[in-house]
Order: C-alpha cells, then structure tokens, then sequence
C-alpha cells in the first residue's frame, strides 16, 4: 500500500525557473515530511523537512509547502541550477517510539538544463 | 561524527547463489536500522527495519532475510538468489526522537545474472 504519492515522475526546468514537486499523503498521523536529494550511483540526503505545525519552511532556494487540510505538501526549488539536477523523494513519517519508519515517495527525476 | 559504511558497492552474483550485504554505523549506539531496495520507477522499497539487536521487522514476503547480530551492524541475506532481486540496495539508520533524520549509505548494485 503506497501511502505517499509523489508527483510527476520526471520534471525538466530550464536554468533559472522553479521547480515543483508535489506529494500527497493518506495517513493523518504523519507528523514529520522530509525531502531527500539524491546523486546517480548515491544514497539520498535530507534536503530539507517539515512538521504540520507550520506552513512553509524556506532554506536558500529549497522551500516547502505544507497543506494540512489537503495532506499535500511540496517541494519548490528557485533560480533552479544544473548542479540541483537529480532524483528527490518526499517522504513521511510518525515520529513517535514504536514507529520507526520512514515511508517514501517514488521519486521525481529532475533535469536542469542550459 | 556518525557515519555509516555499506558494502560491497557493486556485486554480480548468478541466479541461486547465496547473498550477504553487510552495513555498519559508528558514532552512535542503538540506531533503528533500515535496509532498503531502490527499483526504477518505484522509489525506495522497505525491506526490514531494526529497532535493537535481534529484533527484525520485515515489511515484505521475499526471498531475503535480514539479521543484527551486533547494536550497529545490519546484515542483509538470501540463501538462493533470483533474477528480481537485482537492484540498488540502501541501508539507512535513524536516530530516537522526533522528526530525525535517516542517514543513508553509498548503496550496493546488485545484479543477478
């Protein structure tokens, strides 16, 4: 059962546009939404993560969107580079003991180009 | 600092052949450990997670099986390999508490021919 949908599968933006990638979640009792960054032949890192309690968090050019009500959130890259060029998963989580796990997305292929 | 190490980074083993991945993490005790598999087009797919030492968790019937016989060493297995078991697998280890983050290893590919 996919309790994470990720949105769209593959997403080309030219230097210097925004990127967008969307999630949907179904479980309300996910309280924590990571985004994770990942290189060919790499394992992913945390780009950035959010908690229901707020709306946004900017870092740099990276932001997330969070809609509660929908069980939405996305991620928003601005002035996108080629160097931001890679895989990105959403993912979410119950961060509470005795549940430790971390439920991702599919993934969403970026390609920035010249 | 915390760092984890996963190997081998590539392996090609034929069909029925025996499997042993191996992750260890340093500079941090009683991790919640992950093993997970990456295909195309379907994200990463958990396999087992760990909370302490022996204790398992498998989140799919396959044709591994995964072991922790020391607090930060996660072992990944298979007794008879197959031809959908090639992919990109990823250990990972969380922390305690909440909304931390999980550190990923550099992965293993693993082609079964």
């Amino acid at each position: 059962q996919q309790q994470v949908k990720q949105s769209p599968q593959s997403l080309i933006v030219q230097k210097g546009g925004i990127s967008i990638i969307n999630c949907a979640y179904e479980n309300t009792a996910f309280d924590y939404f990571p985004w994770y960054q990942q290189f060919p032949g790499k394992g992913p890192a945390l780009l950035i993560a959010i908690r229901p309690d707020v709306s946004e968090k900017k870092e740099g050019r990276f932001t997330i969107s969070f809609n509660k009500s929908a069980k939405q959130f996305s991620l928003h890259i601005m002035d996108s580079q080629p160097g931001d060029s890679a895989t990105y998963f959403c993912a979410a989580a119950i961060s509470n003991f005795g549940n430790e796990k971390l439920t991702f997305g599919t993934g969403t292929r970026l390609t920035i180009i010249p | 600092s915390q760092t984890i190490h996963q190997w081998p980074a590539t392996l090609v083993q034929p069909v029925g052949s025996p499997l042993s991945l191996e992750c260890t993490v340093e500079g941090t005790s009683n991790p919640n450990l992950y093993w997970y598999r990456q295909a195309a087009g379907r994200g990463l797919q958990l396999l087992f997670y760990s909370v302490g030492i022996g204790q398992i968790s498998s989140e799919v019937p396959q044709n591994l099986s995964a072991s922790r016989p020391q607090d930060r060493q996660f072992i990944l297995s298979s007794k008879k390999l197959l031809l959908s078991d090639s992919g990109f697998y990823l250990c990972a280890w969380r922390g305690d508490g909440q909304g931390t983050e999980a550190f990923f290893g550099q992965g293993t590919r693993l082609t079964v021919v």
